[in-house]
C-alpha cells in the first residue's frame, strides 16, 4: 500500500544553517506530493507541493523536488530562521484516492 | 473568508460516553475530510465527503465511529461508547475541486 517514510527528528539547528528533511514514498501510479507545516499551537498548513515528476515546489525559502527515480521529496532550505521552528509533515495524495497519507512528522527547532 | 473551524477545541470525556465533534469547512468547499492524529504521529485518514455524500469511510476504525454532512456543509464526527484508545487529535480539512486541503485547528479528545 501507499506509505511515506520521513526522517526522524527532532532536528536542532542554529540560525542560518542549511536544512534537509528526507522523505521517501511508496505508491502505485503517480501521486502528488506535499509538505505540510505545523507551527506551535496552530493547525496544519500546506507549505509546498509538486504534482508530477521533476516538479519543484517552493515557498518561504523552502524547496522540494519530486524525484520519481528515487521516490523522494526531500525538503530543503538554505538558511533557517528561528521562526521556522515547527513540525514538518511529508504527505502524498494518490491519484483518485482523495485522501492524504502522512509521514510521522519531523520536529525542527532553530536556535539563535 | 474564514478558515476551517472545529469545535470543541478540547473535549474530556469518560469512557463509555458518546462524543460529537464538529467541523465547519471553508464556505463553498465541496470536499470535507476527517483525520485522526495520535501523539507523535502524522494524521491518519478516517473518511471524506463530496457535498453531503460520504465517498469513502474506509479509514473509520470500527462501527463506533460515524460521520455525517447532511447539508453538504458542516460535518459531525460521532464516536459512541468512547474508549481510552480513542484519545487523539481529530482534524478536519476541506478542499475545493483539486487536491489542496485546508486544515482546521483540530479537536483534542481525551477519554478518561
Amino acid at each position: 500500500g501507499d506509505s511515506v517514510t520521513q526522517m526522524e527528528g527532532p532536528v536542532t539547528l542554529s540560525e542560518e544553517a542549511f536544512l534537509t528533511i528526507n522523505c521517501t514514498y511508496t505508491a502505485t501510479g503517480y501521486p502528488s506530493l506535499f509538505w505540510y507545516v505545523q507551527y506551535p499551537g496552530e493547525g496544519l498548513q500546506l507549505l509546498l507541493k509538486a504534482t508530477k515528476a521533476d516538479d519543484k515546489g517552493s515557498n518561504k525559502g523552502f524547496e522540494a523536488t519530486y524525484r520519481k527515480e528515487t521516490t523522494s521529496f526531500h525538503l530543503e532550505k538554505g538558511s533557517v530562521q528561528v521562526s521556522d521552528s515547527a513540525v514538518y509533515f511529508c504527505a502524498l495524495d494518490q491519484t483518485g484516492a482523495n485522501n492524504l497519507f502522512f509521514g510521522t512528522g519531523t520536529r525542527l527547532t532553530v536556535i539563535p | 473568508g474564514a478558515g476551517v473551524s472545529q469545535s470543541p477545541r478540547y473535549k474530556v470525556t469518560k469512557r463509555g460516553q458518546d462524543v460529537a465533534l464538529r467541523c465547519d469547512p471553508i464556505s463553498g468547499h465541496v470536499s470535507l475530510y476527517w483525520y485522526r492524529q495520535a501523539l507523535g504521529q502524522g494524521p491518519e485518514f478516517l473518511t471524506y465527503f463530496n457535498y453531503e455524500a460520504q465517498q469513502d469511510k474506509s479509514g473509520l476504525p470500527n462501527d463506533r465511529f460515524s460521520a455525517e454532512r447532511p447539508e453538504g456543509s458542516i460535518s459531525t464526527l460521532t464516536i459512541q461508547r468512547t474508549e481510552q484508545r480513542d484519545s487523539a487529535m481529530y482534524r478536519c480539512a476541506s478542499s475545493a475541486t483539486g487536491n489542496e486541503q485546508f486544515f482546521g485547528p483540530g479537536t483534542r479528545l481525551t477519554v478518561l
